[in-house]
C-alpha cells in the first residue's frame, strides 16, 4: 500500500482564496483524521471522520473550514477563504477502527496565505 | 490548556548514550498512549505505543514507561544513534478505539543525536 496520500505538497496562495486539500487514506482503513501543525499550537486535531461520517469537529477553528469525505477513499479539507493565519501544514490520516490501533499520517500540505 | 505536554523543546544526547524522552498529561480519561517521530518534511510516524493497564513497554532499542498516578511516560532510546535525530511527539487518545479516536498531541521534542 502507498500508504496516506495527500494533496498538493505546497500551496501557495493569496488571502481570500480558497483552498482545497485532498487526501487519500489507506485501503481498508474507517477512520479518517484531519491535522494542522504550527509553532504556537503544534499538532491540532481538527476533525476526524469514522465509516465516512464526521464524528467531532469540535476542533474546526471557524466556519471558513470545512471538511468532506464522500466516500471510504477520498476526504477533502476545504479553506474559504482563507486567510494569513491558516498559515501551517496539515496533515491527514486514517486508521483501523475495532481495536487500539495508531493513525497513518500522510506527508501533509505545507500551505502558505499570503 | 495543553492536556498533553512535553516540557522539552529539544534534547542533545550524545551517540550511544541514552534518551529519554518526557511527557506529561493533565486528562484522567486518556488510557492510551503513542510516541511518534517525525523527520522534516515527513508525516509523523507512529513508534511505540502503550495501554495504560501496562507501566512499560518495549520494542527493540524503544521503551516507554508509564506512571498512571503521576500522569507521566518518558520514551528511552537506547543506545542512541544518529538515525535517531527527529521531533518526537507524544499523543493520547480517551476514546474506547484507542488511537482511532483521534489523539492529543504534545508540542514535540526535537532530539538531536551527536556523533
Amino acid at each position: 500500500d502507498a500508504g496516506v496520500i495527500q494533496s498538493p505538497r505546497h500551496e501557495v496562495t493569496e488571502m481570500g482564496q480558497e483552498v482545497t486539500l485532498r487526501c487519500k487514506p489507506i485501503s481498508g482503513h474507517n477512520s479518517l483524521f484531519w491535522y494542522r501543525q504550527t509553532m504556537m499550537r503544534g499538532l491540532e486535531l481538527l476533525i476526524y471522520f469514522n465509516n465516512n461520517v464526521p464524528i467531532d469537529d469540535s476542533g474546526m477553528p471557524e466556519d471558513r473550514f470545512s471538511a468532506k469525505m464522500p466516500n471510504a477513499s477520498f476526504s477533502t479539507l476545504k479553506i474559504q477563504p482563507s486567510e494569513p493565519r491558516d498559515s501551517a501544514v496539515y496533515f491527514c490520516a486514517s486508521s483501523l477502527t475495532g481495536g487500539i490501533t495508531e493513525a497513518f499520517f500522510g506527508q501533509g500540505t505545507r500551505l502558505t496565505v499570503v | 490548556d495543553q492536556q498533553v505536554k512535553q516540557n522539552s523543546p529539544s534534547l542533545s544526547v550524545q551517540e550511544g548514550r541514552i534518551s529519554i524522552l518526557n511527557c506529561d498529561y493533565t486528562n484522567s480519561m486518556f488510557d492510551y498512549f503513542l510516541w511518534y517521530k517525525k523527520y522534516p518534511a515527513e508525516g509523523p510516524t507512529f513508534l511505540i505505543s502503550i495501554s495504560s493497564i501496562k507501566d512499560k513497554n518495549e520494542d527493540g532499542r524503544f521503551t516507554v514507561f508509564l506512571n498512571k498516578s503521576a500522569k507521566h511516560l518518558s520514551l528511552h532510546i537506547v543506545p542512541s544513534q544518529p538515525g535517531d535525530s527527529a521531533v518526537y511527539f507524544c499523543a493520547a487518545s480517551a476514546g474506547p478505539g484507542g488511537g482511532a479516536d483521534g489523539l492529543t498531541f504534545g508540542k514535540g521534542t526535537h532530539l538531536i543525536i551527536q556523533p
